[in-house]
């Protein structure tokens, strides 16, 4: 099992703030994803990212994959409160498995 | 549109009894995928399929089974329901892997499971 960890596990903060989320490995990934997840419901895809280096934007959201495509970071610039929620990465390989990260719920406040 | 569909979106169990979780998808995915959901611990994968008629294990298969009669359909077994087996289950569904990259899995709503 590849192992992915998230970090923080809680983030708390006012409207406007921006924010990062941590995802890291000492495993290889080949392709990296982000899903957010509201409760009571399944998780739903944000973004995929498969090359080292990479950054994907999404409006207010920024996705970055690390050189060696072992991390991944989410920046949240001017939170609202309808980012709220759960946001899990998600590492796939060669063996057909996604591996989820703990997660990091996000509360932002109005 | 209805994508992926699971059924019951609740249950309870006594330590013991079996049950199916249905999972179906009218996307025409090849991959298919169940998950539990544990507080802190993110989504685990207990069973997966690339296709009908292929199945193998995931992360936590123990106590569980699956089988893929058709494209739409891929059932969770619980064989002996234990209280460990309390979570939340998600199942989703992927048009492909292609290569070592997964195209975007579409999950359902989520069935919670109590076991007493």
């Amino acid at each position: 099992t590849q192992l992915l960890e998230q970090s923080p596990q809680f983030l708390s903060i006012q409207e406007g703030e921006n924010l990062t989320v941590y995802c890291n490995s000492s495993s290889v990934f080949s392709s990296l994803q982000w899903y957010r997840q509201e409760p009571g419901e399944g998780p739903v895809l944000l973004v995929t990212v498969v090359t080292g280096g990479e950054v994907k934007k999404l409006k207010r959201l920024t996705f970055q994959f690390g050189d060696a495509r072992k991390d991944s970071s989410l920046h949240i610039t001017a939170a609202q409160p309808g980012d709220t929620g759960l946001y899990l990465c998600a590492g796939g390989s060669n063996d057909y498995k996604l591996s989820f990260g703990a997660g990091t719920t996000v509360t932002v406040r109005a | 549109n209805a994508g992926v569909t699971q059924t019951p979106k609740f249950q309870v169990l006594k330590t013991g009894q079996s049950m199916t979780l249905q999972c179906a998808q009218d996307m025409n995915h090849e991959y298919m995928s169940w998950y539990r959901q544990d507080p802190g611990m993110g989504l685990r994968l207990i069973h997966y399929s690339v296709g009908a008629g292929i199945t193998d294990q995931g992360e936590v298969p123990n106590g569980y089974n699956v089988s893929r009669s058709t494209t739409e359909d891929f059932p969770l077994r619980l064989l002996s329901a234990a209280p460990s087996q309390t979570s939340v289950y998600f199942c989703a569904s992927s048009r492909s892997w292609t290569g070592a990259q997964l195209t975007e899995a579409f999950f359902g709503q989520g069935t919670r499971l109590t076991v007493v």
